[in-house]
């Protein structure tokens, strides 16, 4: 049973264009939300994150959006940078789970020049 | 602050041989995690710790797992006998009370012949 979904394994968007990577999930207590970003060789890095009291958060290039209705976040980064090319994953926490996250399966994202 | 320290970042062992990945969390971090990564089933968290001592092992594969940590600063996960399907990346990752944010360190490729 997979309570969070990045139904989009790859994606490829030009340099400079918006990047719009999805994410949907079936739990609803899930309350917190959080998006990674993960380099060939290297470990996740924590890139952003949205409480479920919110529909939006903003850092800079970065935005991610919560449809609570629809149970989907999304990730936009604008502009979209080479540096930008690699998998990003979200992941949820649950109120009954602590401090455990669930992940996606991860879109590879790449950018174009 | 070095992040999460992980060692070694690469072992090649034969199949039946006791394998041990060791990892030392964020200064501070009340949690650590243990994660493996394979291209089927995606970041799995194994097992957590809260402050030395395991909240949750129930994504331990089998009884040739274990995990232990003796103190604050050091985590070891063991395989004993390994197995060619043991074959990942396993991921340690630590995190304060709050917020959720969890960070990973670099990871262990372990290759099982």
């Amino acid at each position: 049973d997979q309570q969070v979904k990045q139904n989009s394994p790859s994606l490829s968007v030009q340099e400079g264009r918006i990047s719009i990577l999805n994410c949907d999930y079936t739990n609803s207590m899930f309350d917190y939300f959080l998006w990674y970003k993960k380099y060939p060789a290297e470990g996740p890095t924590f890139l952003i994150s949205i409480s479920s009291i919110k529909d939006k958060n903003e850092d800079g290039r970065f935005t991610v959006f919560l449809n609570k209705s629809a149970k989907h976040l999304s990730l936009h980064i604008v502009p979209s940078q080479p540096g930008d090319s690699a998998v990003y994953f979200c992941a949820a926490r649950s109120i009954q789970g602590a401090q455990k996250l669930v992940f996606g399966q991860g879109t590879r994202l790449t950018i174009n020049p | 602050d070095a992040g999460v320290i992980q060692s070694p970042r690469h072992e090649v062992t034969e199949m039946g041989q006791e394998v041990t990945l060791r990892c030392k969390p964020i200064s501070g971090h009340d949690y650590l995690f243990w994660y493996r990564q394979t291209m089927m089933r995606g970041l799995e968290l194994l097992i957590y710790f809260n402050n030395n001592v395991p909240i949750d092992d129930s994504g331990m594969p089998e009884d040739r797992f274990s995990a232990k940590m003796p103190n604050a600063s050091f985590s070891t996960l063991k395989i004993q006998p390994s197995e060619p399907r043991d074959s990942a990346v396993y991921f340690c990752a630590s995190s304060p009370s709050s917020p959720y944010e969890q960070y990973f360190g670099p990871g262990t490729r372990l290759t099982v012949t």
